[in-house]
């Protein structure tokens, strides 16, 4: 098993621009979820998604941030225009219905570094 | 709301010392919890998990007890090694019925082994 898989492992831009960040579940894996981590905050939960459909978005900062899931196997977390405190480590998750314990499983994220 | 509380570090141990690494949490129903691991520059891998009172998780040496009176969770090893230098998460999952939620996390413990 692959594992989630995310890219790119690293991003650095400049205030203004445009990111996008990618995430592949587990083959399986019905919930997906993009978390953020920075040294102030700790983790943080933005969105969940099951079955492509998001589920809770309170945690998206603001409009600046929007994400999608098009499909079972991928999913995209924009952020436009890009600030330099929205530096951070994104992580992608995934899960399965049916795990009893909510397990979730994590990709190795993307280290964003906005200039 | 849901809330997770760790005792903050860096801890820094000698190699083949006794760890504890305190851990409580609010929830407003009956929660999962989790211990996750993060080693630098990677992701986080769960270490173990208990989705009932008076359960015990345990992985690699590692050891958590599920208590619901005490609202705790603390994580421990006999006897540490360098290997296991990382940064230390709780967590909680507050979510029955067979789907899945966000998970709440602490905000870690860096765990810090000296030969």
């Amino acid at each position: 098993d692959a594992g989630v898989i995310q890219s790119p492992r690293h991003e650095v831009t400049e205030m203004g621009q445009e990111v996008t960040l990618r995430c592949k579940p587990i083959s399986g894996h019905d919930y997906l979820f993009w978390y953020r981590q920075t040294m102030m905050r700790g983790l943080e939960l933005l969105i969940y998604f099951n079955n492509n459909v998001p589920i809770d978005d309170s945690g998206m900062p603001e409009d600046r941030f929007s994400a999608k899931m098009p499909n079972a196997s991928f999913s995209t977390l924009k952020i436009q225009p890009s600030e330099p405190r929205d530096s951070a480590v994104y992580f992608c998750a995934s899960s399965a219905t049916g795990l009893i314990s909510n397990e979730q499983f994590f990709g190795p994220g993307t280290r964003l570094t906005v200039l | 709301g849901n809330s997770v509380t760790q005792m903050e570090g860096p801890v820094t141990l000698s190699e083949e010392a006794f760890l504890t690494i305190n851990c409580t949490y609010t929830a407003t129903g009956y929660p999962s919890l989790f211990w996750y691991v993060q080693y630098p520059g990677e992701g986080l891998q769960l270490l173990l998990k208990a989705t009932k009172a008076d359960d015990k998780g345990s992985n690699k040496g590692f050891e958590a007890t599920y208590r619901k009176e005490t609202t705790s969770f603390h994580l421990e090893k006999g006897s540490v090694q360098v290997s296991d230098s990382a940064v230390y998460f709780c967590a909680l999952s507050d979510y029955s019925g067979g789907g899945a939620d966000g998970l709440t996390f602490g905000k870690g413990t860096h765990l810090i082994i000296q030969p």
